[in-house]
Parts: structure tokens; sequence; C-alpha cells
């Protein structure tokens, strides 16, 4: 079964609201999450590593206050898109390491959000 | 960026081994090779990891080259379910995989 659980799977909503998503591990403690986006017929791309207890590392070009992301417990992850507009739909991607070291074990990662900003 | 290449799209029969190549020239030392899978509207699944040996699982086979710049993924026998995008990475950025464009795989009934 799953070990990471994302919420809501599809979201609708209008221009200029915001949206959260929510990430969280199921059966173990995950102190680093990865936060991904995916445009159609287009691989993923790294948006940020979320870490528990300290602020979020956002990858090159992405906007912090864009995409506000919270790890207030070692379970659970949250995005935020923000004032969001037609551009920022897409296919959203949580992920986790179940274990400690970057190299030990596998990345489980969400069933994905999927945003349609009319 | 921990850069890997692999052929855009394969084809394969149904219940015939599938080969899936990935180059990996800028590859450290201490870097992972990873492949996951990505079916349809879904978050990638992993397949296999491995470092310098052969590795094998009840998904799949990782083979990995004496130098370390390339390896393979091996489906041993191909069903429909298997046609996905496959991606190959290796980790050089701290823990975090950047993926790259993969190879979408057919399986031909």
């Amino acid at each position: 079964g799953a070990v990471v659980s994302q919420h809501p799977s599809r979201v609708i909503c209008k221009s200029g609201t915001s949206v959260k998503i929510e990430c969280r591990s199921l059966d173990f403690q995950a102190t680093t999450m990865f936060w991904y986006r995916q445009f159609p017929k287009q691989s993923l791309m790294l948006m940020a590593t979320s870490n528990e207890g300290s602020k979020a590392t956002y990858e090159q070009g992405v906007e912090k206050d864009k995409f506000l992301i919270n790890h207030a417990s070692l379970t659970l992850s949250t995005l935020t898109v923000t004032s969001a507009h037609p551009e920022d739909s897409s296919f959203y991607i949580c992920s986790a390491r179940r274990g400690q070291g970057r190299n030990t074990g596998e990345l489980f990662f969400g069933e994905g959000s999927r945003l349609t900003v009319l | 960026d921990a850069k890997t290449t692999q052929p855009n799209s394969m084809e394969s029969n149904e219940e015939e081994p599938v080969h899936l190549p990935c180059n990996h020239s800028t590859i450290s030392g201490t870097d992972y090779i990873h492949w996951y899978r990505q079916l349809p509207s879904q978050g990638p699944e992993y397949v296999i990891h491995g470092l310098t040996s052969n590795v094998n699982n009840r998904m799949a086979s990782l083979a990995i080259a004496e130098d370390r710049k390339s390896s393979t993924l091996i489906l041993h026998r191909a069903t429909l379910r298997d046609a996905a995008v496959y991606y190959c990475i290796h980790d050089n950025q701290g823990g975090k995989l950047i993926f790259g464009q993969g190879t979408e795989l057919s399986v031909k009934p």
C-alpha cells in the first residue's frame, strides 16, 4: 500500500486563489520531503526540499513566496500555491525517503495532485 | 548536474525481455544509480538501485558497467503493465533526485 499520501488528488480553483496540498508519510518519519512539478509530456522538475523544523530549500527559478512550503511535523509537509494562475496548472508530486542517508533505500512518491487553475 | 542519457522511447513485445540502457558518464564513486518508473497520472514508483554490483529484485535486474558510466535495467518478461516512462538517475545532489527525460516503454501484446 501507499506509504506517502497526497491530498487532494485533484483540485480546480479560480485564478487568484490559494491552494494547499498535503503530503504525508504514512508509516515512517521523514525529516526531508521533496516537492516536484510535472507538466504534460514532460519529466518531473524538482521545486524544493522541505525540511522539518526549518525553512525549505528552493531550486533555482522557483519562487518561494509563490510556493509556500511548511514541514511542521515529521510526517507532514504542505505546499501552498499562492495567488494561483492558469500557468500554475500542473501535476504536483511529493516524495520522502525512509531511513537516513542519501543513498539508503528508495524514495517513496505520493500519488500526485493535479491542479487546474481556471 | 547529475545528467543521465536515455533513449526517448523503446518498444517491446509482451512476454519478451527488455533492456533499457542509461549512460551516466559524470557519475562519482559514491553515487548510487536509481531507476524509477511512472505510469500515466501517477507518482513515480521505485524499481531498483545499485552501486557497483549487479542487483536483482522481484521487479527487475540492474546491470552496472564495470566503469559505472552506464547501466541497463532488465525486465525479464515484459507485461502490458510494464508500459511506463522509466527514469535512470544517479544521486549526487545530497539526497534529492533530479529526473531526466526518461525512456517511454511501450509493450505490444
